[in-house]
């Protein structure tokens, strides 16, 4: 199976900042991984598909690159509502897989 | 509008049995591939079954394989999740989602609001 690894687990940062969550896989992925937010209670929301495509209605100031083993979600002018924990997932192959998470505090 | 609901969590003892739905609405139920998701308390996503879109191909997580079964009835609109010999580690709030569209690569967009499975002697 393939293993995801996020980093970091927390982050916190402030209104108005910018911060960048990375994902590995364990193999290549090509350029197949999604990106979740998932807030407290809540079902997780999907941020961007295919590495680098956002879903339709999620704002700009979420971003995706990479392809391979290395994946960076990137999000601009943090905002309250962010905060969140925002998970990778591989689908490459089956079974698909997700990262551990990685949770975001406002300072 | 479209929706998917489940249903059918409960407290279970270990070794016994259970069934979740996952009723799906606002959609062509059959043109799409579903999932199963879970979170344990506390704890991240674990990605548990897939049913595909038209060739009805499954996969399960090795966690459950040869426990767990996904299937579903296209004349209800409904996914299932029958889950046999459970676990206490099977604890978890189990979310179904569908496939974006376009095939079972491009993300799950399209989540249910999660049932509660507690095994627990």
């Amino acid at each position: 199976d393939i293993q995801m690894t996020q980093s970091p687990s927390l982050v916190s940062a402030s209104v108005g900042d910018s911060l960048t969550i990375t994902c590995r896989a364990s193999q290549d992925i090509s350029k197949w991984l999604a990106w979740y937010q998932q807030k407290p209670g809540k079902a997780p929301k999907l941020l961007i598909y295919a590495a680098s495509t956002l879903q339709s209605g999620v704002p700009s100031r979420f971003s995706g690159s990479g392809s391979g083993t290395d994946f960076t979600l990137t999000i601009t002018s943090l905002q309250p509502g962010d905060v969140a924990t925002y998970y990778c997932q591989q689908a490459n192959s089956f079974p698909f897989t997700f990262g551990q998470g990685t949770r975001l505090d406002i300072k | 509008q479209v929706h998917l609901v489940e249903s059918g969590g409960g407290v279970v003892q270990p070794g016994r049995s259970l069934r979740l739905s996952c009723a799906a609405s606002g959609f062509a139920f059959s043109a799409y591939g579903l999932h199963w998701v879970r979170q344990a308390p506390g704890k991240g996503l674990e990605w548990v079954a897939v049913l595909s879109d038209e060739e009805n191909i499954e996969s399960y997580a090795d966690s459950v394989k040869g426990r767990f079964t996904i299937s579903r009835d296209v004349s209800k609109s409904t996914l299932y999740l029958e889950m046999n010999s459970l676990r206490v580690e099977d604890t978890a709030v189990y979310f179904c989602a569908r496939d974006r569209g376009g095939g079972d690569r491009y993300g799950m967009d399209l989540w249910g609001q999660g049932t509660t499975v507690s095994v627990s002697s």
